[in-house]
């Protein structure tokens, strides 16, 4: 079983749409990133948390340390919000990143 | 000013011929990592470094080698390139404390 686990794996959406993607894991943390990576292009840290909730203009990172399980919402979803989301752990000395294997967020206008 | 930039962006290699990648960055942070992305695989930890001339291998370290000897330059050299490391490959970096994670780039490597 995979260290940190992200559903679902692909998200089509209409564009306005809520979105919520999941993450659980099964590890001791630091703190977790939400990622993002546009098709081709590199990848962009949007929140890194480590209790409770942050906020960035329409996304919104969650997170439940006793649960160990994190979630990154969009609200009104639109076609540029269209990339792969990554949830990463930070973990050990050496603040290393055991990460999802991502979410493929699709929004058609 | 990037803050962490990677050279070369694009490389295609011939099956065993030593390739070095470079990562620099300007933030003097103290921790600097080298990743590769694989279909099917994600992201992955090669080799990472804590410092100067500190370094420590990550979970796909076979085939790899690397080396820091300024704050702002941690190298990655495939000594003797295989097939099996087609990939792209993200530097990081982050500091002590509650710093947030910045990626390069990348590298996409192609090896022949």
């Amino acid at each position: 079983k995979n260290e940190v686990e992200q559903s679902p794996q692909n998200l089509t959406a209409q564009e306005g749409e809520f979105i919520t993607i999941n993450c659980s894991y099964s590890v001791g943390i630091s703190a977790l990133h939400w990622l993002q990576q546009h098709p081709g292009g590199g990848i962009v840290s949007l929140f890194m948390l480590s209790s409770g909730k942050k906020k960035h203009g329409r996304l919104i990172a969650t997170i439940n340390i006793q649960e160990k399980h994190s979630s990154l919402h969009i609200t009104a979803s639109h076609p540029r919000d269209s990339a792969v989301y990554i949830c990463a752990v930070r973990r050990g000395a050496g603040n290393m990143l055991t990460f999802g294997g991502g979410t493929r967020l699709m929004v058609k206008p | 000013d990037a803050g962490i930039t990677q050279s070369p962006r694009h490389k295609v290699t011939e099956t065993g011929t030593p390739v070095t990648l470079r990562c620099h960055q300007t933030e003097n942070h103290r921790y600097m990592y080298w990743y590769r992305q694989d279909p099917g695989h994600g992201l992955r930890l090669i080799h990472y470094s804590y410092g100067v001339k500190d370094t420590d291998k990550g979970e796909v370290s076979d085939g790899y080698s690397v080396s820091r000897s300024k704050t702002e330059d941690f190298l990655l050299t495939l000594e003797s390139a295989t097939s099996s490391q087609t990939s792209v490959y993200f530097c990081a970096i982050t500091g002590e404390g509650f710093y947030g994670y910045t990626f390069g780039s990348g590298t996409r490597l192609t090896v022949v």
